[in-house]
């Protein structure tokens, strides 16, 4: 199984930051990654795949990077409503999913 | 547009089977691969299976054994089948459009396991 490993666990920002999540995968999963908002009681909502396509309505201050086994999600102008959980996904062998990281206020 | 919904039993004994229905409206079943994915509480996320109504099923190779997925054209829903559930089962349980990653999803629906 591979194995998707997020940092870091929680990041503390402030509205209107830039930020940046990372994502490791225990081998080369190309470009079949993507990420994930998630908040309290809600389901995931798609904002990448394929490492760096916005899904469909997903704002253009989200961009992912990344290939093989290195990735990025990063949140340009954070705003208030980017308060949540993001996970990243590798689909290349399966599906498994990181951790997560969680994104709070400073 | 495009909407998703669980169904099913919120409380299931050891031992038995899961079974959830997942309803769709404003796609046709037939267009689009369908997945389940779930979520223990307070974990990360699990692809179960996914399903086209041409190329049948594939299944997470950890429930491989377990688990079956079916599509209801005429009722435009889709099916999840767990047997042999234990508490490990508990979980929130999601349907989705998507084979492998999920562009749409339900609510979720909470199915507990008592161990």
């Amino acid at each position: 199984e591979i194995l998707m490993t997020q940092s870091p666990a929680t990041l503390y920002v402030s509205p209107g930051d830039r930020v940046t999540l990372s994502c490791r995968a225990s081998q080369s999963v190309q470009t079949s990654v993507a990420w994930y908002q998630q908040k309290p009681g809600q389901s995931p909502r798609l904002l990448i795949h394929d490492a760096s396509i916005r899904a469909k309505g997903v704002p253009a201050r989200f961009g992912g990077s990344g290939s093989a086994t290195v990735f990025t999600l990063t949140i340009n102008n954070l705003q208030s409503e980017d308060f949540a959980l993001y996970y990243c996904q590798q689909y290349n062998e399966w599906a498994t999913f990181g951790q997560g990281t969680k994104v709070e206020v400073k | 547009q495009l909407q998703l919904r669980e169904s099913g039993p919120g409380l299931v004994k050891p031992s038995d089977t899961l079974s959830l229905v997942c309803s769709v409206s404003g796609a046709s079943i037939n267009d689009y691969y369908w997945s389940w994915v779930r979520q223990s509480p307070g974990k990360t996320l699990e692809w179960i299976a996914y399903m086209h109504h041409r190329g049948g099923a594939d299944y997470n190779p950890s429930l491989r054994g377990r688990v079956s997925m079916s599509l209801d054209a005429s009722r435009n829903e889709f099916s999840l089948n767990l047997e042999s559930v234990t508490a490990s089962d508990s979980a929130v349980y999601f349907c989705a459009r998507g084979m492998l990653t999920g562009h749409y999803w339900g609510p979720g629906t909470l199915v507990s396991v008592p161990s």
